[in-house]
Parts: structure tokens; sequence; C-alpha cells
């Protein structure tokens, strides 16, 4: 059985880091490509990211490249969102997500139960 | 904002059938890129409806289908039922984002 395991919520303060993971499980980690996935309080999908945790070929949304840095560690098959410096408007839940083998074609069809992440002074 | 609108709510009475649109551009769905759709229940992650524009995954019910055509998609609901009460949001590439993905504007489905 496919599953993706989320880390746990997190309350954090404007410019502290932040690591959440997303676990996965049942599958050739290598194989699929893994994403994220934001949604702000009471608001729509946003597409983040993806990697490939085979040769960390790693694709951003304009939206996000710079502002998050994603990546895989395929010896805990694991994947990770990361933020050097987090802001109020950060605020959301996130969520991982799992494509088919093919990133275009078969959208994203296991999903992980999503970590809210609260920045507040 | 999304580069991929969907009408902001629709609604119909149980056993009715509804069509939620995501119209794109050249760019995205137009450029050959395939739409895959997915639900969102209140308070969960969402789920993969439909993907690559028609098809659907194991476990979804056949009253869920998906078209494409020139620079739209639609999924269309027939025999509408209270659990389809819902998010529903449409998902594709686009090359003016570096061949990133982008997901519709999303539509609440009421039933009603």
């Amino acid at each position: 059985e496919v599953q993706l395991v989320q880390s746990g919520a997190e309350v954090k303060k404007p410019g502290d880091s932040l690591k959440i993971s997303c676990k996965g499980s049942g599958y050739r980690f290598t194989t699929y490509w893994i994403g994220w996935v934001r949604q702000m309080p009471g608001k729509g999908l946003e597409w983040m990211g993806i990697t490939y945790p085979y040769d960390f070929d790693t694709r951003y949304s304009p939206s996000f490249q710079g502002r998050v840095t994603i990546s895989a560690d395929k010896s805990v098959t694991t994947a990770y969102l990361q933020w050097s410096s987090l802001k109020a408007s950060d605020t959301a839940m996130y969520f991982c997500a799992r494509l088919g083998i093919e990133p275009t074609g078969t959208g994203f069809s296991f999903w992980g139960q999503g970590t809210l992440v609260t920045v507040s002074s | 904002q999304s580069i991929l609108t969907q009408p902001p709510s629709v609604s119909g009475a149980p056993g009715q059938r509804v069509t939620i649109s995501c119209t794109g551009s050249s760019s995205n769905i137009g450029a050959g890129y395939d739409v895959h759709w997915y639900q969102q229940l209140p308070g969960t992650a969402p789920k993969l409806l439909i993907y690559g524009s028609i098809n659907r995954p194991s476990g979804v019910p056949d009253r869920f289908s998906g078209s494409k055509s020139g620079t739209s998609a639609s999924l269309t609901i027939t025999g509408l039922q209270a659990e389809d009460e819902a998010d529903y949001y449409c998902q594709s590439y686009d090359t003016s984002l570096s061949s990133s993905g982008v997901f519709g504007t999303g539509t609440k489905v009421t039933v009603l």
C-alpha cells in the first residue's frame, strides 16, 4: 500500500528556518516524482514544485523558486520542503503528493495528510 | 492568480448532471498538456479523480468523467450525489511557467 506520511504541525516565528518531511512507503521511492502543494487558509491549491529522487532533478513553480527548497533523501525514502526565513504569508497547509512515472501525464495520485505551518510573532 | 480559470461555484439537485469548466490558453491546455482533476472534501487532502484528461483511477465512480478540447477541459458529474459536495480543481502544466504545474482556481460544488 502506497503511503505518504508527513511530519507534524509547526508553529514558527517570522525569520525562522523550517524543514518539513514526507516519508514514502509501499513503492519504489526512486521511480516516481514527488511534489509539494500549498493551500493557504480558505484558499485554493498551489503547485510549488516536484523532485525526482532517482537523480534529484527538481522543478519549481516561478512563484516559489528561490523561496523554498525541495529535496529528497532516497536512503530514508523521504522528501523535504524547507524555508531559510519564514514569513507570516507562509502560513498554510502543505501537502506532499506523488506523481506517476511520467510527471505531466499522470496527476498526483497519492497524497500525504498535510502539514500545517503557522508563522506568527 | 491562476492561469486556469474555473467557475467559483456550480450546483445541482441529486441525480442531475453538472459540468465544471477549466479554461486555459495556448501555453498550457492548448499546448497539449494533459489535465487532471481533483476532489477535496472539507478538511482532507485532495483526491485524484481524472488523470490524462479522460482517465479515471481505479476506485473512482464512473459518474465522474473528463474531456478536453482546444484550450479548455471539463469535468462532468452525472447523477450528482450528496457526497459529491466538495471543492474541485483542475491541474495542468504551462510553458510560460518553465513547464511547471498549475492548479485551476477551484470550483465549489453544492448539492441542493
